[in-house]
């Protein structure tokens, strides 16, 4: 248990269905980000939530809609979804460092992922 | 492109130590190195991350060359559970004002340990 966990483990859903991942962080983080990491690919940013402003849309189709109600809880709300977007979301939270390149070290925990399978 | 280069696997006997070397000739002087693994499916995980000193925690130590142009991940006594696919991240994009941090990970090193 790292501290960041998220639900569902797993998800099977059809392109016409509509579900969200849940992400949960229990410590004292103010910044949370989601990634996707596809197979055999490394992992690639989708959004950043800093003090639960989206501070970052890495270019992600409008079907991703991501949702910070406060700074412990983050959603993906998936909707309409293709089979590519098949992957493993991953959530991470890490404290706000001072903002400029290199100012401070930024570490960023990981929950342990939802495997999301698109038919 | 992740600025550093890794080998793409290693293999090391268990309860010798494992060594993962990571070159970064192109850092920058307050640019850190940060290490993370992955397990199989899971989340990465941190592991250490070093500026200029070799480091050491309960997990590994860092080597950095004086030069900060490579660096050396080492576990002392590597176990099975150790087998798992290692980053080594030098680039990491700060969205200014906010304090939030993206770093880029690259493809990593699978370090395999065999019984």
């Amino acid at each position: 248990e790292t501290g960041v966990t998220q639900t569902p483990r797993h998800l099977v859903m059809g392109m016409t269905n509509k579900k969200s991942l849940k992400c949960e962080q229990h410590l004292g983080h103010n910044a949370m980000y989601w990634y996707k990491q596809s197979a055999k690919k490394p992992l690639e940013l989708m959004f950043v939530y800093s003090l639960e402003e989206r501070v970052e849309n890495n270019s992600v189709p409008s079907r991703f809609s991501p949702e910070c109600p406060n700074s412990s809880h983050l959603f993906l709300h998936l909707h309409t979804l293709q089979p590519e977007d098949s992957a493993l979301y991953l959530c991470a939270s890490s404290h706000r460092t001072g903002g400029s390149l290199g100012s401070g070290a930024n570490v960023l925990t990981f929950g342990a992922g939802s495997r999301l399978t698109v038919l | 492109d992740a600025k550093t280069t890794q080998p793409t696997s290693m293999d090391c006997a268990e309860g010798r130590a494992a060594n993962l070397p990571c070159n970064h000739s192109t850092i920058s002087g307050n640019e850190y190195v940060y290490w993370y693994r992955q397990i199989h499916s899971q989340g990465p995980q941190y592991i250490i991350h070093g500026l200029k000193n070799n480091e050491t925690n309960e997990m590994a130590s860092l080597i950095i060359t004086e030069d900060r142009k490579s660096s050396t991940l080492i576990l002392p006594h590597a176990t099975l559970r150790d087998t798992a696919v290692y980053y080594c991240i030098v680039r990491v994009l700060s969205f200014q004002g906010t304090g939030a941090n993206n770093l880029f990970f690259g493809t990593g090193t699978r370090l395999t340990v065999i019984p």
